[in-house]
């Protein structure tokens, strides 16, 4: 049964970046594709972008273009999400979520979460 | 927008539980899912295309409507179902999520 593990928990300075893995575990994710989702304290949830690490193309939501970066490794399975120029509203619980079939962008497994805090 | 109602639904076990998910324009192809969340979890896929079940998804749950209208309904709560609920339209990107219903115990 294929899982997703996350990295662990970061605590940020504002300003600073934070980069966040998602590794399959009994699976691969090569040719699904990866999302990535946000939830901050007590919110919902916020779709950041995709990408499928057999293309290599990631795709953003307006909001985090130009200050995220989701990134694939085709020979470890795993994907990564920066976020630079961090400030308090990014604290939140970052997801990674595979999609059913790629293109069709129902999230059938997640990640456990990665708690990223940004204080100073 | 998806907007989820009501924010809060205090049931008992045993009784059944309606949720509302309305969207702001029209949800074609029914490209609409619920997903569920307990704390300190991520969340859990439920339905997915208005009104198909995942993969082992008890039959108690079930998804229905179409357009801007959509709802969740729980015929029978169980103890493990007091949880927050989520839609999710994935007609176009960037995909969206209502703000969540919280269903709790009475």
């Amino acid at each position: 049964q294929m899982q997703l593990v996350q990295s662990g928990a970061e605590v940020k300075k504002p300003g600073s970046s934070v980069k966040v893995s998602c590794k399959a575990s009994g699976g691969t994710i090569n040719t699904y594709a990866i999302n990535w989702v946000r939830q901050a304290p007590g919110q919902g949830l916020e779709w950041m972008g995709d990408i499928v690490p057999m293309f290599n193309i990631p795709n953003y939501g307006p909001k985090f273009q130009g200050r995220v970066t989701i990134t694939a490794d085709e020979s470890t399975g795993t994907s990564y999400m920066e976020v630079t120029g961090l400030t308090s509203e990014d604290t939140a619980v970052y997801y990674c979520a595979r999609e059913r079939r790629i293109k069709d962008p129902v999230f059938d497994l997640w990640g456990q979460g990665t708690l990223v805090t940004v204080s100073s | 927008v998806l907007t989820q109602s009501p924010g809060t639904l205090s049931l008992s076990p045993g009784e059944r539980a309606s949720l509302s998910c309305r969207a702001s324009q029209s949800v074609n192809s029914n490209h609409l899912a619920w997903y569920q969340q307990k704390p300190g979890q991520a969340p859990r896929l439920l339905i997915h295309d208005a009104s198909s079940r995942a993969t082992g998804i008890p039959d108690r749950f079930s998804g229905s409507g179409s357009g801007t209208d959509f709802t969740l309904t729980i015929s029978r709560l169980e103890p493990e179902d007091f949880a927050v609920y989520f839609c999710q339209q994935y007609e176009r990107p960037p995909w969206t999520f209502g703000q969540g219903t919280k269903v709790e115990i009475k």
